[in-house]
């Protein structure tokens, strides 16, 4: 089965650090590019950042660049997104999606993982 | 930013009635790669989002045929020929063809 399983969210102060993983299974994991996209509880869908497949190009919405890294480790099959210097409005659901280059969307999804920033 | 504007906000519909979502934006979505990446999402209650429909019009595996994508350039339509229970939720669109990637606010849709 086709699956993707973030974890690592929790509740942080603002000023701290966070760092997201995505496990990926049941796909060639070395062969897609992968996202981040939050969701603030009731609110929309803001896309956070992408990664190419080998992990050499990376791309970031302004709300997050210089704070947020993203990374993979394809021997892993796994996503990250270290986040730092975390505001309150970050706070969100935070889901990892895969690029299908065939369907021209996002054909995967994880279940997502709440981060918190509150002090 | 490219700004999709989606209305209605809220849908209520009777169960075997249609229903109709506009996305709209004022930037071609038009890929230099002749390509239109316009997708849509449909999140119900406690689930991830979930790919419908993309490039406007083509059915991801699995998604019935009630659901249908229509439109070209700057103005797009998300149609569901008879709404069925499970179609409670929240509708996204989605471009992907300028960066960043934008959603509309989404469209939540309650059966009558």
């Amino acid at each position: 089965e086709v699956q993707l399983v973030e974890s690592g969210g929790g509740l942080v102060q603002p000023g701290g650090s966070l760092r997201l993983s995505c496990a990926a299974s049941g796909f060639t994991f070395s062969s897609y590019w992968l996202h981040w996209v939050r969701q603030v509880p009731g609110k929309g869908l803001l896309w956070v950042s992408r990664i190419n497949d080998d992990g050499s190009s990376t791309t970031y919405a302004d709300s997050v660049k210089g704070r947020f890294t993203v990374s993979r480790d394809n021997a892993k099959n796994t996503l990250y997104l270290q986040m730092n210097s975390l505001r309150a409005e970050d706070t969100a659901v935070y889901y990892c999606a895969r690029w299908s280059d065939y369907y021209g969307g996002m054909d995967v999804w994880g279940q997502g993982t709440t981060v918190t920033v509150s002090s | 930013d490219i700004v999709m504007t989606q209305t209605p906000l809220s849908s209520v519909v009777t169960l075997g009635q249609p229903a109709s979502i506009s996305c709209k934006t004022r930037q071609s979505l038009v890929h230099s790669d002749g390509n239109t990446y316009l997708s849509w999402l449909q999140q119900r209650p406690g689930q991830p989002p979930r790919l419908l429909i993309y490039k406007i019009s083509n059915h991801f595996s699995g998604v019935p045929d009630r659901f249908s994508g229509s439109g070209a350039g700057t103005d797009f339509t998300l149609k569901i020929s008879r709404v069925e229970a499970e179609d409670v939720g929240v509708y996204y669109c989605m471009q992907a063809t300028h960066f960043p990637y934008t959603f509309g606010r989404g469209t939540k849709l309650e059966i009558k």
